[in-house]
């Protein structure tokens, strides 16, 4: 079957340090791979997307790799601020680029200050 | 604001009754997406417009749920019926056609008594 998975487990890491967060996925060959930010009782909200022939993409503080022999893709943030402490969520379109998405169960982050 | 809106933000209804939610995209998006986002979860793929065409409905989404777009500009999602396992957020996204990105409304949250 296909699966989306990141890491249920709340990361919890200190202000200042690179957070890491994981997305693995199975059974899919997805065209690009996103990922969003989602605060409590609000929507998701885009930051960065990466395609299947890119091996990474940064943005400001934001860098994305993705690996498609391994189905993962890595999300780092820089310098991390208590402001950045929300869900993140990867997404993949499944649908050969035409942007329908499944998501991933998401990652809660909190940065400690 | 030129966000994608979604009307009401909250609903609280009784099992059996039916509700009807209503999302306004960004003027220029020609793709609409419907999801449902239950406590620790990602959000899970409802339904997804084209204009006013529906090209596609999750298998998920049983007969009591139905989506319009009538003249390709905002949507409306009715659960008929409801039951208590509708309880959940339910979100609305859009996007253009020249790029990936969704932009996600606030969501509805829907309470069934």
């Amino acid at each position: 079957s296909q699966k989306i998975e990141q890491n249920s487990e709340a990361l919890n890491i200190q202000e200042g340090k690179t957070a890491t967060l994981t997305c693995n996925y199975t059974n899919y060959s997805p065209a690009y791979l996103q990922w969003y930010r989602q605060d409590p009782g609000r929507g998701p909200v885009f930051l960065l997307l990466i395609r299947e022939n890119e091996k990474e993409k940064r943005k400001e503080r934001l860098k994305v790799t993705f690996d498609t022999t391994l189905k993962q893709s890595l999300f780092h943030i820089t310098a991390s601020q208590p402001a950045d402490s929300a869900t993140y969520l990867c997404a993949l379109d499944i649908s050969g680029g035409y942007q329908k998405v499944t998501f991933g169960t998401g990652t809660k982050l909190q940065v400690i200050p | 604001d030129t966000g994608v809106s979604q009307d009401p933000r909250h609903k609280i209804t009784k099992r059996g009754q039916n509700v009807t939610f209503r999302c306004d995209p960004i003027s220029e998006h020609n793709r609409l997406y419907w999801y449902r986002q239950t406590l620790g979860q990602g959000p899970e793929f409802l339904t997804y417009f084209q204009n006013e065409a529906q090209l596609e409905k999750s298998r998920l989404l049983s007969d009591r749920f139905s989506a319009e777009r009538p003249k390709g500009s905002f949507s409306t999602l009715e659960i008929q019926r409801t039951e208590q396992g509708d309880s959940a957020m339910y979100l609305c996204a859009s996007s253009g056609t020249d790029y990936n990105e969704q932009f996600f409304g606030p969501g509805t949250r829907l309470t069934v008594l």
